[in-house]
């Protein structure tokens, strides 16, 4: 088996700020995922990535970026934060994109201050 | 672009009972459809799927219905325990095309 993990846990920023989130996996999947959870509003997809180096938007892409340099990462920045995107924040990765099961982190709870 | 609904947004039912959660889809290019479920303090964890050509997939007290003419599935749970205290995801997406559409969650509480 594999797993997936993200650091930090918890991530407090002030307003404003850069932010950097990050999610490993040792499955060897091709394809991750960062979605944001925010509570009453299921998982909206915010960039993924098909492959090494490859970076799609998703529905939420605006004010992130990422970053997937190599296969078993993918990093999300929060180029300003702000204090309505305080959320949970989780990395997914399946073996490939599309009707595959996808496998997720325990997620990075961001606070804006 | 595809949206999911789910319904109820919450409910309760006593232990051993079953539970029917319902979800719709806009999109009738979407042609897989997985299932997660989020126990208190844990991770999303897949349960089950189903793809357009089936109508019906079972797994032990699981059952997933797939109505494609009104783009609407149901899952059925049945001999409810209190590990089945959880929210459940509906989620939809294209053959390859694309990353999951998730619904807004379903709140499932079990009372002993």
């Amino acid at each position: 088996g594999g797993i997936i993990t993200q650091t930090p846990k918890f991530l407090i920023g002030q307003e404003g700020q850069k932010l950097t989130l990050k999610c490993q996996q040792n499955f060897n999947h091709d394809t991750m995922y960062w979605y944001r959870q925010d509570s009453g509003k299921g998982l909206r997809l915010i960039y993924y990535s098909i492959t090494e180096n490859d970076l799609q938007k998703g529905d939420l892409s605006e004010g992130y970026d990422a970053s997937r340099e190599k296969k078993s990462s993918f990093s999300l920045t929060v180029t300003s934060a702000q204090k309505n995107e305080m959320a949970v924040f989780l990395c997914a990765s399946s073996i490939r994109l599309g009707g595959y099961e996808q496998y997720f982190g325990p997620g990075t709870r961001l606070t804006v201050l | 672009g595809e949206q999911v609904e789910q319904l109820p947004s919450s409910l309760i039912v006593q232990e051993g009972a079953s539970v029917l959660i319902n979800c719709s889809y806009t999109d009738s290019a979407s042609v897989y459809f997985p299932w997660y479920k989020q126990e208190p303090g844990k991770r999303l964890q897949f349960i089950i799927d189903i793809r357009s050509n089936m109508e019906r997939k079972q797994t032990q007290r699981l059952t997933l219905l797939f109505d494609k003419k009104t783009k609407h599935l149901s899952l059925h749970i049945t001999a409810t325990q209190p590990g089945d205290s959880a929210i459940y995801f509906c989620s939809a997406s294209y053959q390859g095309g694309r990353a999951l559409i998730f619904g807004t969650g379903t709140t499932v509480s079990v009372s002993p």
